[in-house]
């Protein structure tokens, strides 16, 4: 149980154009999802974190018009990278909060590989 | 603010070989201890963690982690390796009152035969 699909897996778009990337929790309601960047061979910084029906909290640094996200629904969050360019190319990850009330954990999405050219 | 350090960048190993990997992390609070595997091209997966109780964790694929409260330690070991365990392996925290992950630098395993 407790699964997060991301889609799509890889994007190649064109500098200035927008890309949205979705995440789906399959058989349980998120409330809350994170989304995180990944640098090659480097760790993961959290972007900002989504709860559903309200606006997402960015992190520091995070360019909120930039890296749009949108968590209409109890199972889907967006994030839309808007105006891309080739630094923004990198890994981009999800999670969901699963579980309530302190022992809750995480569940992540497979990731999606932006390529901007 | 809590911080996860992971001394080891990459660490080579041979199979069926034992594989230690550090992790220490800093907090003023109660913080909760994670362990992920992220193999190439892919999101992360849980490996173990620690909530409460007894120090010593273990998954189902022979890794342990043990609670050092004393140290700040988190470290995960493995007696015998296999060529499948090679992947980026994090070790996380959160606090316990809190709600965000944060991750070490994460660790590369490199299993050779």
């Amino acid at each position: 149980g407790a699964v997060v699909s991301q889609h799509p897996s890889r994007v190649i778009c064109k500098s200035g154009t927008s890309v949205k990337i979705e995440c789906r929790s399959l058989d349980f309601q998120a409330t809350t999802m994170f989304w995180y960047r990944q640098f090659p061979k480097k760790s993961l910084m959290l972007m900002a974190t989504s709860n559903e029906g309200s606006k997402a909290t960015y992190e520091q640094g995070v360019e909120k018009d930039k890296f749009l996200i949108n968590h209409a629904s109890l199972t889907l969050s967006t994030l839309t990278v808007t105006s891309a360019h080739p630094e923004d190319s990198s890994f981009y990850i999800c999670s969901a909060r699963v579980g309530d009330k302190g022992y809750y954990g995480y569940t992540f999405g497979s990731g999606t590989r932006l390529t901007v050219v | 603010a809590q911080s996860v350090t992971q001394l080891d960048s990459q660490v080579p190993v041979f199979e069926e070989a034992p594989v230690e990997l550090r992790c220490n992390y800093s907090s003023s609070v109660s913080v909760y201890l994670f362990w992920y595997v992220q193999y190439p091209n892919q999101g992360l997966q849980l490996l173990l963690k620690y909530l409460s109780g007894s120090t010593l964790v273990e998954s189902i694929n022979g890794f342990e982690a043990e609670f050092n409260k004393s140290q700040t330690s988190f470290h995960l070991r493995k007696p015998s390796v296999h060529i499948s365990d090679t992947a980026e392996y994090f070790c996380a925290v959160r606090r316990a009152a809190g709600n965000k992950l944060t991750f070490g630098g994460g660790t590369r395993v490199l299993v050779k035969p």
